[in-house]
């Protein structure tokens, strides 16, 4: 079964934390998304990579930073985490007809 | 930018009644997708529907691309508490396999 896996189901961070948040994919997909999730404003694009060391921003990309040294590895970075930064963050592979593998999204708190 | 806006934003019904959810657009997709989503958890892919007028049917779920590939439709038959969850459509237009995300259908069946 192909998967789409967050190191992370749950975090904690302090303001001003460095966050690092893990995804790996096992379906050899060329792209790979973070979205972040909150009530009333849905799903929001981070950043999307389509190869390997490429990466493009999305709708919201202040305050974060993406790595994808790996094809199978897609990692958001916090660079200074702040409250407003609190959310579910979900990260996913597309296939050819744009259907996504999401993984089950990390929860992260900043406080 | 597009937008796809679903209605209704919520719905709570009783098991065994019927249901349509809607998403509509004023931009064309090549392709759109609905997926199901339930508290704490990331979205999973339902179906991706690709021609305009195309039907799909998943058990009780029916899927309907508009024949312009606008809008699209699910419609869900005798429903049951387990299909209680957030229902979202996605559109594909864009490169690298970019979507752009409904504002979800909250759903809740009681049993």
């Amino acid at each position: 079964d192909v998967k789409v896996t967050q190191s992370s189901r749950y975090l904690v961070k302090r303001t001003g934390e460095k966050v690092f948040l893990e995804c790996v994919q096992d379906m050899d997909h060329e792209n790979m998304f973070w979205y972040r999730q909150d009530p009333g404003l849905g799903l929001r694009l981070i950043y999307f990579s389509y190869d390997v060391k490429m990466k493009e921003k999305g709708d919201i990309p202040e305050g974060y930073s993406v790595s994808r040294e790996k094809k199978e590895r897609f990692s958001l970075i916090l660079e200074s985490a702040s409250t407003n930064q609190t959310s579910m963050y979900l990260c996913a592979g597309a296939d050819s007809n744009y259907g996504y593998t999401f993984g089950s999204g990390t929860r992260l708190t900043v406080v | 930018t597009q937008l796809l806006e679903q209605s209704p934003q919520f719905l709570s019904i009783q098991e065994g009644e019927n249901l349509t959810v809607y998403c509509n657009s004023s931009s064309v997709f090549s392709s759109l997708q609905w997926y199901r989503q339930e508290p704490g958890e990331g979205p999973v892919l339902l179906v991706t529907v690709v021609t305009g007028g195309e039907v799909k049917k998943l058990k009780r779920l029916t899927f309907q691309f508009g024949d312009a590939r606008k809008d699209s439709s699910l419609h869900i038959t005798a429903a049951q508490p387990g299909d209680t969850g957030l229902y979202l459509c996605a559109g594909g237009a864009g490169g690298y396999q970019k979507v752009t995300f409904g504002t979800g259908t909250k759903l809740q069946v009681i049993p």
